[in-house]
Parts: structure tokens; sequence; C-alpha cells
């Protein structure tokens, strides 16, 4: 069985970092194929994609936010660390991560992690 | 505005039949990549209901069925019932954006 559950701040200020880990069980990111990413959702409004880490370490982040964006993995902690610089309160949100499965192409997640909730501000 | 657009709101009746659209344009689906679709159910993290345009996960009713032609895609719900009641998202890969993206969501109610 898959698991994923988010962790960090729940509070964060305005032109601060925010450092949000992703534990994980179920899977091991060493397995060709295998990644984990990280999407967020404003309060009532829809998802958005942010960052995905492959196997092979490869990366991929949103467009509009890759300025700010760094995705890592410890694959001996089973971990994904996603890092966003500089804050705003637009980026308040709920911050899931989801598995991604083996898969030579495409990207799809299943299953996602609970979510927890960032709120920024002053 | 999301590139996949969704219409915000569709509703019906326990036992009809809905659909839910999720148009896109030549660099996403008309491109040829895939959409998957997802059931978020109020105050829950979203769950994956249809990936590859047509294929069910394991334990996912057949009720649902997902379908894509063109520039668009849609998913299907038949035999409605009250816990369907939910948000619905499509997602895709667009190849001028360089990005995975989520449709705009569309809000389910079963009258």
């Amino acid at each position: 069985q898959i698991t994923l559950k988010e962790s960090g701040p729940t509070l964060v200020k305005p032109t601060q970092t925010l450092t949000l880990t992703c534990t994980f069980s179920g899977f091991s990111l060493s397995t060709s194929g295998v990644g984990v990413g990280w999407i967020r959702q404003p309060p009532g409004k829809a998802l958005e994609w942010l960052a995905l880490i492959y196997w092979d370490d490869d990366k991929r982040y949103s467009p509009s936010l890759r300025s700010r964006l760094t995705i890592t993995k410890d694959t001996s902690k089973n971990q994904v660390v996603l890092t966003m610089t500089n804050m705003d309160p637009v980026d308040t949100a709920t911050y899931y991560c989801a598995h991604r499965p083996a898969t030579l192409t495409n990207n799809w997640f299943d299953p996602w992690g609970q979510g927890t909730l960032v709120t920024v501000s002053s | 505005q999301s590139v996949l657009t969704q219409p915000p709101s569709v509703s019906g009746a326990p036992g009809q039949r809905v659909t839910i659209s999720c148009a896109g344009s030549s660099s996403n689906i008309g491109a040829g990549y895939d959409v998957h679709w997802y059931q978020q159910l109020p105050g829950t993290a979203p769950k994956l209901l249809i990936f590859r345009d047509n294929n069910r996960p394991s334990g996912v009713p057949d009720r649902f069925s997902g379908s894509k032609s063109g520039t668009s895609a849609s998913l299907a719900i038949a035999g409605l019932q009250a816990e369907d009641e939910a948000d619905y998202y499509c997602q895709s890969y667009d190849s001028s954006l360089s990005g995975l993206l989520f449709g705009g969501g569309t809000k389910l109610t079963v009258l």
C-alpha cells in the first residue's frame, strides 16, 4: 500500500522560504519510472501542479513558478522536499504530494497525500 | 483561467448520466497527450478516477468512463449516486508550456 504524508510549517511570513517534506512508504524512488509530484490548491480554487522529481533525479517545474521552486529527494529516507522562496499571501494553499506511477510516458498521480494547509501572513 | 477549460458546475438527478467536458488545444489534448481525471470529495485529497484517457484504476466503478476526441476530453458518470457529489478535475500535459496542467474543476451536484 502506497502512502504519502506532507509536513512543514502551517504559517509562514511574506518573503520567507517555505520548506515542505513529503514522507512516503510503499514504493522506492529508486525504482525506474517512479516519481513524486507536488500540487497545490488555494482555498476554494483549482489544483495547480508545481513540481515533479523522477527516480533518475530528473526534475520538472511549473514554468510560472520555476524561479522560486526547488525539488529534491532523499531515497534512503523515502522523502521528497519542496522549497518555495519569496512566499506571498497568494501562495496560501493546501499543498499535496503525490506518487507518479512507473510508466514510460505520461504523468498522472496516484495516490495523493492528505495535504497540508500553508497560510502566508504577517 | 486554466488552459484546460471545464464547466464550473454540472448537476443531475440520481440515476441519471452526466458528462463533464475538458476543452484543450493543439498543444495539449489536441497534440495527443493523454488526459487523466480526478475526483475530490469535500474536504479530502484528490483521487485518481481515470488515467490515459479511458482507463479505470482498480476499485473505480465502471459507472465512470473517459473519452477523448480532437482537442477535448470528457468524463461520463452513469447511474448518478449521492456519493458522486464532488469536484472533478482533468489533467494533461502542454507542450507550449512544457508542464502539467489541471483544468479549472467542475462541481457536480446530485439533485
